[in-house]
C-alpha cells in the first residue's frame, strides 16, 4: 500500500528566501505526482504534475522535481512572498487513479 | 472556463438524517472523486466512479453512497448522518479511463458538513 510523507509538518520563514518542501513515497512504480496548494479554508488547486518520465516541472517561481527510484520529489519555491503562506500537498495515483496524499507541510512566509 | 463545483458550501444537520452534498464538473472528464479532510487523517478516498453507472467504495466507504447518472454528476449521499461524519469534503474530477494514471485531478472548493 502506498505511502505518502511529507517533511517538515510545518515551516515559517521570512520573506524573500528560498525553500524546499520534501515529499516521499514509499512505492516507486509511480505515474505521476501531483502538488497542490490548500489555502485555509478552501480547495485544493494544482500546481504541478510531473510524469513519470519527468524530472522536472516548472511554473513561475515553483519547481518540482521527481525522483522515482529513491521515492522522493521535492518542491523549490524560490524568493518567497506572504502570498505563499498555505498548506502544500503532495499526492501519487494508486491503481485506477485514485490520489493517495501526504498530510502537508503548512508554510507561513512572514513580511 | 471548465470548473467542478461544490454545493452546498457549508451544511448543518441532525443525527440520523439523510444528507446529499452535490458534485456538477464541466470538464467532461470520466473520472469523479469524493474525499474527506480530517486533522490527524488528511484526505481520505470515500467512494469514486469511472463512467456512467459506474460506482466503487473508496477506503471511508461506510455510511456513504454515490450514484452516477451522467457525466458531469456524482452526489454523496450520507444515509444516516451521525457526528463521525463531522468533516470537509472534497470533490475531485480527472480526464481518462479509469486505469490512465498520468491525468491532473482538479478539486472542487469543498463542503463543510457539521452532524450534531
Amino acid at each position: 500500500k502506498q505511502e505518502v510523507t511529507q517533511i517538515p509538518a510545518a515551516l515559517s520563514v521570512p520573506e524573500g528566501e528560498n525553500l524546499v518542501l520534501n515529499c516521499s513515497f514509499t512505492d516507486s512504480a509511480i505515474y505521476n505526482l501531483q502538488w497542490f496548494r490548500q489555502d485555509p479554508g478552501k480547495g485544493l488547486t494544482s500546481l504541478l504534475l510531473i510524469q513519470s518520465s519527468q524530472r522536472e516541472q516548472t511554473s513561475g517561481r515553483l519547481n518540482a522535481s521527481l525522483d522515482k527510484s529513491s521515492g522522493r520529489s521535492t518542491l523549490y519555491i524560490a524568493a518567497s512572498q506572504p502570498g505563499d503562506s498555505a498548506t502544500y500537498l503532495c499526492a501519487v495515483p494508486e491503481y485506477g487513479n485514485k490520489l493517495v496524499f501526504g498530510a502537508g507541510t503548512i508554510l507561513r512566509v512572514k513580511s | 472556463d471548465a470548473e467542478i463545483t461544490q454545493s452546498p458550501r457549508h451544511k448543518i444537520t441532525e443525527t440520523g438524517r439523510q444528507v446529499t452534498l452535490a458534485c456538477h464538473q464541466t470538464w467532461n472528464h470520466n473520472n469523479m472523486f469524493w474525499y474527506r479532510q480530517d486533522l490527524g487523517h488528511g484526505l481520505r478516498l470515500i467512494h469514486y466512479s469511472y463512467g456512467v453507472q459506474d460506482t466503487n467504495k473508496g477506503e471511508v466507504s461506510d455510511g456513504y453512497s454515490v450514484s452516477r447518472s451522467n457525466t458531469e454528476d456524482l452526489p454523496l449521499t450520507l444515509e444516516s448522518a451521525a457526528s463521525s461524519q463531522t468533516s470537509v469534503y472534497f470533490c475531485a474530477s480527472s480526464e481518462g479511463t479509469g486505469l490512465r494514471r498520468d491525468t491532473e485531478a482538479f478539486f472542487g472548493q469543498g463542503t463543510r458538513l457539521t452532524v450534531v
